[in-house]
């Protein structure tokens, strides 16, 4: 397997704040990192593809300059929601694979509440 | 893009019985086929996958079956135990850059009675 954590573990905040997420791989050196967002009951959805030292790539639906991404070394990915909502309460999940076909492993989460 | 389709949502077994989970995707380029377990509050964890040049993997109670003509996969747990209740989730990934990509389905919460 593979080592990845993730910090904080919950973080609960007023509405229009900024909250950051880091997201480290601990045993590899990542040159990529995904992150995902997963709602209550529901399936996790990729968000963005995070490359160390270039942007991010966002899928089609997620507003990149609401969730800020940097990948500024080979083990750690920061994901920042900014001015969050009530809406954007959510587990959120980082996770990395070793390269092309390989298993992704994942963080252990992040639980957001904005209030 | 890819989709990926899980059926059924919901499964409840008694323990000892099997469980059958299956899955098709869209895009015939997918070319790896995970299975994760998550447990209530915590990160998906991986219990088996499969290429696309495989048809059958098994792990002990744990097997995958791919159908790639048909583009199904599927998971089969045997001997079920109360530890097995969680939610399954089977995922498809292609490959894009220097990584490749996940797309899951819709989970399914498996329940497994005394």
């Amino acid at each position: 397997g593979a080592v990845v954590s993730q910090h904080p573990s919950w973080v609960i905040c007023k509405s229009g704040t900024s909250v950051k997420i880091e997201c480290r791989s601990l045993d590899f050196q990542a040159t990529t990192m995904f992150w995902y967002r997963q709602f209550p009951k529901q399936s996790l959805m990729l968000m963005a593809t995070s490359n160390e030292g270039s942007k991010a790539t966002y899928e089609q639906g997620v507003e990149k300059d609401k969730f800020l991404i940097n990948h500024a070394s080979l083990t750690l990915s920061t994901l920042t929601v900014t001015s969050a909502h009530p809406e954007d309460s959510s587990f959120y999940i980082c996770s990395y694979s070793r390269g092309r076909g390989e298993t992704q492993y994942f963080g252990p989460g992040t639980r957001l509440l904005v209030l | 893009g890819e989709n990926v389709e899980q059926h059924p949502s919901t499964l409840s077994v008694q323990e000892g019985d099997s469980a059958v989970i299956k899955c098709t995707y869209s895009d015939s380029a997918s070319n790896y086929f995970p299975w994760y377990k998550q447990e209530l509050g915590k990160r998906p964890q991986l219990i088996i996958d499969i290429r696309s040049n495989v048809g059958e993997k098994k792990d002990q109670r744990i097997a995958v079956t791919l159908n790639k003509t048909a583009k199904h996969f599927s998971l089969h747990i045997t001997e079920t135990q109360p530890e097995d209740s969680a939610v399954y989730f089977c995922a498809a990934s292609f490959d894009t850059g220097t990584a490749s990509k996940l797309t899951f389905g819709t989970g399914t919460r498996l329940q497994v009675t005394l």
